[in-house]
C-alpha cells in the first residue's frame, strides 16, 4: 500500500530561521511528487512537481528536492507570510489508466513568528 | 485563466435537504476531481472524472452524486447527508497524465 509520511507535524520558526520539512514515501512506482501550500479554510496551492531522484525546484524562499525515498522542502529565511500547512502528495504508477490519483501526507503546519 | 472556481463558499443544510456544489475551470483540463477534507487532515479523494466520464469512485456513499455536464463543469449533488459529512469540499482539475492538480477554494459544508 502506498504511504506518505510528513515530519514534523508542526514547526515553529522565528523569522529568518531556515529549516527543512520532510516527506517520506513508499510507493510501488513513483510517477511524480507534488508539494502544495494550504492556508486555513482555503484550497491547496500548487508549489512544485518533482519526477526523478536528484531533481530540485526553487521558488522564492522555497526549494524542493527529491531522493528515492524522500523529499525535502527547504525554507530559507522564512517570513511570517510563509506560515501555512505544507502538503506533500505522490502519484503512483498505475497500470489501469484509472486517472490521476494522489496520495497525500498528513501535512506540516508551519508557523513563522516575527 | 489558471483558476478553479467553486460555489457556494459556505453551505448549511439539514439532513433532509437536497443541495448541489458547483465547480468550474477554463484551463482546458480534461480531468476533474472532488475531494473531502476534514479539519487538520489531508484531502481525501472522492471522485475522478476523465474526459467527462467517471473513472474513479472511492467507495463514496450514494448520498453524494457527482455529475460532469461538460468539460468545464463539475457538480456534486448532496442528499440526506449526515452531520459527519460536514467538511471542506474541494474541487480540482488537471491535464490528463501524471501532472499537477489545481485546486479551487473549496465549499465549507455544515450539516445540521
Amino acid at each position: 500500500e502506498d504511504q506518505v509520511t510528513q515530519s514534523p507535524e508542526a514547526l515553529r520558526l522565528q523569522e529568518g530561521e531556515s529549516s527543512s520539512l520532510n516527506c517520506s514515501y513508499t510507493v510501488s512506482g513513483l510517477r511524480g511528487l507534488f508539494w502544495y501550500r494550504q492556508d486555513p479554510g482555503k484550497g491547496p496551492e500548487f508549489l512544485f512537481t518533482l519526477y526523478s531522484a536528484g531533481e530540485e525546484k526553487e521558488k522564492e524562499r522555497l526549494k524542493a528536492t527529491l531522493t528515492k525515498k524522500e523529499s525535502f522542502l527547504h525554507i530559507t529565511a522564512p517570513k511570517p507570510e510563509d506560515s501555512a500547512t505544507y502538503l506533500c502528495a505522490v502519484q503512483p504508477f498505475l497500470n489501469n489508466n484509472a486517472g490521476n490519483m494522489l496520495t497525500f501526507g498528513g501535512g506540516t503546519r508551519l508557523m513563522v513568528k516575527p | 485563466d489558471t483558476e478553479v472556481t467553486q460555489t457556494p463558499k459556505h453551505l448549511v443544510m439539514g439532513m433532509t435537504n437536497k443541495k448541489s456544489l458547483k465547480c468550474e475551470q477554463h484551463m482546458g483540463h480534461r480531468a476533474m476531481y472532488w475531494y473531502k477534507q476534514k479539519a487538520k487532515k489531508p484531502p481525501e479523494l472522492m471522485f475522478v472524472y476523465s474526459y467527462e466520464k467517471l473513472s474513479i469512485n472511492e467507495s463514496v456513499p450514494s448520498r453524494f452524486s457527482p455529475e460532469c455536464p461538460n468539460s468545464s463543469l463539475l457538480n456534486l449533488h448532496l442528499h440526506a447527508l449526515q452531520p459527519e459529512d460536514s467538511a471542506l469540499y474541494l474541487c480540482a482539475s488537471s491535464q490528463t497524465g501524471f501532472v499537477e492538480q489545481f485546486f479551487g477554494p473549496g465549499t465549507r459544508l455544515t450539516v445540521l
